[in-house]
């Protein structure tokens, strides 16, 4: 089976630009979570949404939103993008067990020039 | 924010010994997690250990928690060149607000 994917893997954006980074669960997995990654601190919880409903999000400014589609895949996205916004940002997908392990995609790099 | 705190920051050993880590956090928690991640790319999950646990095995990795001090502690048994990573705990409150991660461990294994 296929582990959770991103796409893209990386991307180059300016200030003021918007971006929609996209994340597929594993299949079967209905929760999908986004964390942002900032170099050389640990993840930051950004969203979780369950059954295309946002259950959960961090303290981040509403430039940053997100969605999940009817199929569980799910897209972030960032307007007015600014220099602080560069990180990594991981998608993590979760089975219908509700606590249990995250598995976590490889991450989409994004950098604000 | 973050909940956790690894200890240390950073940690060098010789290929084949023991590397221990320790995690330390704020709040009540369901379950404590640790991840590995190399080189900035996506994490890996090795361990869960619930609330309710005290000490967990998988392979080479011992986790032990202790609910009344807030903290747990990783353990990697004989350690390889490859074990090399960035080694994150975090938290699981069992609510909607995700898992709350600490700043993590740089462990080097040298050959």
């Amino acid at each position: 089976d296929a582990g959770v994917t991103q796409s893209p893997t990386h991307l180059i954006k300016t200030r003021g630009q918007h971006v929609t980074l996209r994340c597929s669960p594993i299949s079967g997995h209905k929760s999908v979570s986004w964390y942002q990654q900032v170099l050389g601190q640990g993840p930051q919880f950004i969203f979780q949404y369950y059954e295309k409903e946002e259950r959960g999000r961090g303290n981040f400014p509403d430039r940053f939103s997100a969605r999940q589609f009817p199929n569980y895949s799910s897209e972030l996205n960032v307007n007015a993008l600014l220099l602080g916004d560069s990180a990594l940002y991981l998608c993590a997908s979760r089975g219908q067990v509700r606590y249990n392990e995250q598995f976590f995609g490889p991450g989409t790099r994004l950098t604000v020039l | 924010s973050q909940q956790g705190e690894e200890d240390p920051q950073a940690l060098s050993i010789q290929e084949g010994e023991n590397a221990t880590m320790n995690c330390s956090y704020k709040t009540s928690i369901n379950n404590l997690q640790w991840y590995r991640q190399n080189s900035g790319r996506g994490l890996v999950h090795l361990i869960l250990i619930r609330s309710n646990e005290r000490e967990k095995h998988s392979g080479r990795l011992r986790v032990t928690l202790d609910t009344s001090k807030k903290s747990s502690s990783l353990l990697i048994t004989a350690s390889r060149a490859a074990d090399t990573a960035s080694y994150f705990c975090a938290t699981d409150g069992g609510g909607a607000d995700g898992l709350t991660f600490g700043k993590g461990t740089h462990l080097i294994i040298q050959p």
